[in-house]
């Protein structure tokens, strides 16, 4: 079946510094890939998201690359905020019949420090 | 547009008790979920539906119940609660519920079974 598996947190940071969260997926067929944070207190909204192979996805700063021949789908920043501290999500989307399966990881927290 | 709604946002219930946890949505979308969220492991598919009338399981369906009379709402029911179903309850809702598509999540219900 499919899984998403993700880096163990948490990870903490300075300001300024440079972000990498890795994400590498197992699936069958073409599945898209996404990216959701989730704030302090909120629900999970989409950061970014890819829906084939080699397609990057971005937005706020933030960048991660379709790899279908490492499995991998990891997310970057180059200089994280305070305001990035949050829960980030790699989840991946079967397709065929598999309507909204999205199947997520484990979730890794960042904390990022002034 | 309020996007997706759920109500209530914090419940506690003793073991045994029934309550159904409300979500609705007001973007005309096709497809609704809920998903819940315990501390390492992600989010889990409960129940999913692609349209007014039709619904299905997840991946974790036993011990909820849901039904789909309008395109809106979607409520999911805890018919005798147990301690195991102590978590966060997010509901999510997506155009067409493909697997491209974006999915769009309430602010999640925290919920607590003694």
């Amino acid at each position: 079946g499919n899984s998403v598996t993700q880096m163990e947190g948490p990870v903490t940071l300075s300001e300024e510094a440079f972000l990498t969260i890795n994400c590498t997926y197992t699936a069958t067929g073409y599945p898209s890939l996404f990216w959701y944070v989730q704030y302090p207190g909120e629900g999970l909204q989409l950061l970014l998201k890819a829906t084939k192979a080699d397609d990057k996805g971005s937005n706020k700063g933030f960048e991660a690359t379709y790899r279908k021949e490492t499995t991998s789908f990891h997310l970057e920043k180059g200089s994280v905020q305070v305001s990035d501290s949050a829960v980030y999500f790699c989840a991946l989307g079967s397709g065929g019949t598999s309507y909204g399966k999205l199947t997520f990881g484990q979730g890794t927290i960042l904390t990022v420090h002034p | 547009n309020a996007g997706v709604t759920q109500t209530p946002k914090f419940q506690v219930l003793k073991t045994g008790q029934s309550m159904t946890l409300q979500c609705a949505q007001d973007m005309n979308h096709e497809y609704m979920s809920w998903y819940r969220q315990d501390p390492g492991m992600g989010l889990r598919l409960i129940h999913y539906s692609v349209g007014a009338g039709i619904t299905d399981q997840g991946e974790v369906p036993n011990g909820y119940n849901v039904s789909r009379s309008t395109t809106e709402d979607f409520p999911l029911r805890l018919l005798s609660a147990a301690p195991s179903q102590t978590s966060v309850y997010f509901c999510a809702s997506s155009h067409r519920g493909r697997s491209t598509d974006t999915q769009y999540f309430g602010p999640g219900t925290r919920l607590t079974v003694l």
